[in-house]
């Protein structure tokens, strides 16, 4: 099936620093999808990117939608020490806009104050 | 977006026993799917529960081991049949949202003893 490679597997930051982390396929996909799961909760919903090429900011999270729709990328300006948490990049399988989601393997963040 | 409110959050089970999750939406919903996160990994769809027929499972899943109802648009359960150790792991739902994505219960935090 799908598989996307999300990089890095974890990052140790110092608060106030820049985040940028990444996710790659093989295969087209029309959704990608950033979200953070902090412990003990599901996965929370950061951005969503539809277009090819769209860039969405949320606040000082800002990601991109690979033009060869094979990629994505997250950044964090300024991080802080409640950024903490596992970062996962996902997209509806099979080149379809909806259904059921591929995940890459999380990125962990750990800021350091 | 939709709530999700997932029952129980954390369970600690005996090893051949059987544990249903309860996941309900304060909306009706076309999808609701069900994952399965083993410890420090990424998310793994089990299935995908459909509201007046059987759930549509991945591989390596089955409805023996991972029954599903679907009895409405608004509620679906998860049964981990059966259980081992190796069951030990967060099971969370999640449902579509048009126009706005996919939400995430905050999950069933599993241990099998």
């Amino acid at each position: 099936g799908q598989q996307l490679n999300q990089s890095p597997q974890s990052m140790f930051i110092q608060e106030g620093e820049d985040v940028s982390m990444n996710c790659t396929s093989s295969s087209i996909f029309n959704t990608w999808l950033w979200y953070k799961q902090e412990p003990g909760e599901g996965p929370v919903l950061l951005i969503a990117l539809y277009k090819a090429g769209e860039l969405t900011s949320n606040g000082r999270l800002t990601a991109q939608f690979g033009i060869t729709r094979k990629d994505s990328f997250l950044n964090i300006s300024a991080s802080i020490p409640s950024d903490v948490g596992i970062y996962f990049c996902a997209g509806p399988a099979g080149g379809t806009s909806y259904g059921k989601l591929t995940f890459g393997q999380g990125t962990i963040l750990t800021v350091h104050p | 977006s939709a709530v999700i409110s997932q029952k129980p959050s954390r369970d600690i089970c005996q090893r051949g026993t059987s544990l249903t999750i309860q996941c309900q939406v304060d909306s009706q919903v076309t999808m609701m799917f069900w994952y399965r996160q083993q410890p420090g990994q990424s998310l793994t769809l089990i299935a995908t529960a459909n509201q007046g027929s059987e759930a549509t499972y991945e591989s390596g899943f089955v409805i023996d081991k991972f029954p599903i109802s679907r009895p409405n648009l608004t509620f679906s359960t998860l049964t981990v049949s059966n259980m081992s150790p190796e069951d030990s792991s967060i099971y969370l739902c999640s449902v579509e949202v048009p126009n706005y994505g996919y939400t995430f219960g905050s999950g069933t935090r599993l241990t099998v003893v």
